[in-house]
């Protein structure tokens, strides 16, 4: 099946802790994109990727980082200077203008 | 003001009702218009584009008006399937510029 995968679908994270969120897409999409989105709250941007090799920062991208070494795969990294990373981080690519998303990744704090 | 505004709801209606959502939006350059449904604790999914000529599918329609910058959804003979949030998304000229809106939270009763 054609599609975006996210992994895990819940990940506990200790303070100080780096974590690591996957995206991998079998879409042949150039676009992928991260966002994170709060309750009640719009999707805003972390990062996007236009092409491998190449991403540009989003509004919210202080504490993350992120890599696109293959056109499959997005990894988002949540680093110890994200204060606040209690969230529902979401995946998404896109061939056009139109996105599609992967099921997410919730964060929790422990 | 926010770049792209929705009524954050909830709009609870009997099935078998007519609603309608607005958003309105802040950039006048703005070139793609759509509409996503989320499911509680889901990722969005793609609805329907909108375009400057209105479009129509099923039971949904999507309207455009460039002139007062808004976009448009109307469900009709609302099933309790629909129950949703239903979120607005603008885009600009390039993959920073796409806008989510907060939401609309759709609800409907037997």
């Amino acid at each position: 099946d054609g599609g975006i995968t996210q992994s895990p679908k819940y990940l506990f994270r200790k303070e100080g802790q780096n974590v690591t969120l996957s995206c991998e897409q079998n879409l042949n999409h150039d676009a992928m994109y991260w966002y994170r989105q709060d309750p009640g709250q719009g999707l805003r941007l972390i990062y996007y990727s236009q092409i491998v090799n190449d991403f540009q920062k989003g509004d919210i991208a202080e504490g993350y980082s992120v890599s696109r070494e293959k056109k499959e795969s997005f990894p988002l990294t949540v680093t110890s200077a994200q204060k606040n990373p209690t969230a529902f981080y979401l995946c998404a690519s896109s061939s056009t203008e139109t996105q599609y998303f992967g099921p997410g990744t919730r964060l929790l704090v422990l | 003001r926010k770049e792209v505004e929705q009524d954050p709801g909830p709009f609870n209606v009997p099935e078998g009702a007519t609603v309608a959502f607005n958003c309105t939006y802040s950039n006048s350059a703005s070139q793609s218009f759509f509409w996503y449904r989320q499911d509680c604790r889901k990722e969005p999914k793609l609805l329907m584009s909108v375009y400057s000529s209105g479009n129509e599918d099923g039971r949904f329609t999507a309207q455009l008006n460039r002139a007062s910058q808004y976009i448009s959804l109307l469900i009709r003979d609302s099933k309790l399937s629909d129950s949703a949030t239903y979120l607005c998304v603008v885009r600009g000229s390039s993959a920073s510029k796409i806008i989510f809106g907060s939401g609309t939270r759709l609800s409907i009763r037997p």
